[in-house]
């Protein structure tokens, strides 16, 4: 079974501030990981995944998150906060060696950022 | 480019009738298609996968009676709940896999439906 845990429900950050979303997963094959982010009342927006390779991925709206594989996290970083960040993020994980090939999200995390 | 619609965005119903919901990939054609269900402030739910033409696999505790799935072609699956009832009120979610794609390709969601019944 695979599974992805978001530690922190909210992370609060002044704008400008560097943020940092946490996300470790449990997973028995090669973790492919991926970091989504939901504004109110709409879908999933893709922002990065880590497939292989480099373990610091760079993404949309400048995000990126950093792949440990001793510590199974991928967390989602950004160097200087904007109020419009301010939005609900989910890590998933799919196990890139099960040919079911499923997405399994952890339980999001709600980032708030203030002016 | 990879984007997915729904339709309609919002819907209210009475209970005991039925609402179709669409997802279509409107830039790839997509093999698999997923449904969603989110609760205000939880995670996504998976209900049920569905692959172009064959029949949806549900998630264990899914009614596939009352979800029907429908996936007729590469770029369209519906969703129909069946004799809504207040509980059914949900923001669902549609996701999409391209047809390129392998297991490392990404899915890409619909904006959501929000279903409320009365």
């Amino acid at each position: 079974a695979q599974s992805v845990a978001q530690p922190e429900d909210q992370v609060n950050v002044a704008e400008g501030n560097p943020l940092t979303v946490k996300c470790t997963y449990s997973v028995s094959g090669n973790p492919y990981l991926f970091w989504y982010v939901q504004y109110p009342n709409r879908g999933l927006q893709f922002l990065l995944k880590y497939i292989t390779g480099d373990n610091l991925v760079k993404g949309s709206y400048g995000f990126e998150a950093e792949f440990n594989k001793s510590q199974t996290s991928f967390h989602l970083k950004k160097p200087s906060a904007l109020v419009s960040d301010s939005a609900l993020y989910f890590c998933a994980v799919r196990d890139g060696n099960n040919a079911g090939n499923m997405l399994t999200f952890g339980g999001g995390t709600r980032l708030m950022v203030k002016p | 480019g990879a984007v997915v619609s729904q339709h309609p965005s919002w819907v209210i119903c009475k209970s005991g009738t039925s609402v179709k919901i669409e997802c279509r990939s409107l830039d790839f054609q997509a093999t698999t298609m997923f449904w969603y269900r989110q609760f205000p402030k939880q995670s996504l739910m998976l209900m049920a996968t569905s692959n172009e033409g064959s029949k949806a696999t549900y998630e264990q505790g899914v009614e596939k009676d009352k979800f029907l799935i429908n996936h007729a072609s590469l770029t369209l699956s519906t969703l129909t709940v069946t004799s809504a009832h207040p509980e059914d009120s949900s923001f669902y979610i549609c996701s999409a896999r391209d047809l390129a794609g392998g297991p490392t390709d990404t899915q890409y969601f619909g904006p959501g439906t929000r279903l409320t019944v009365l």
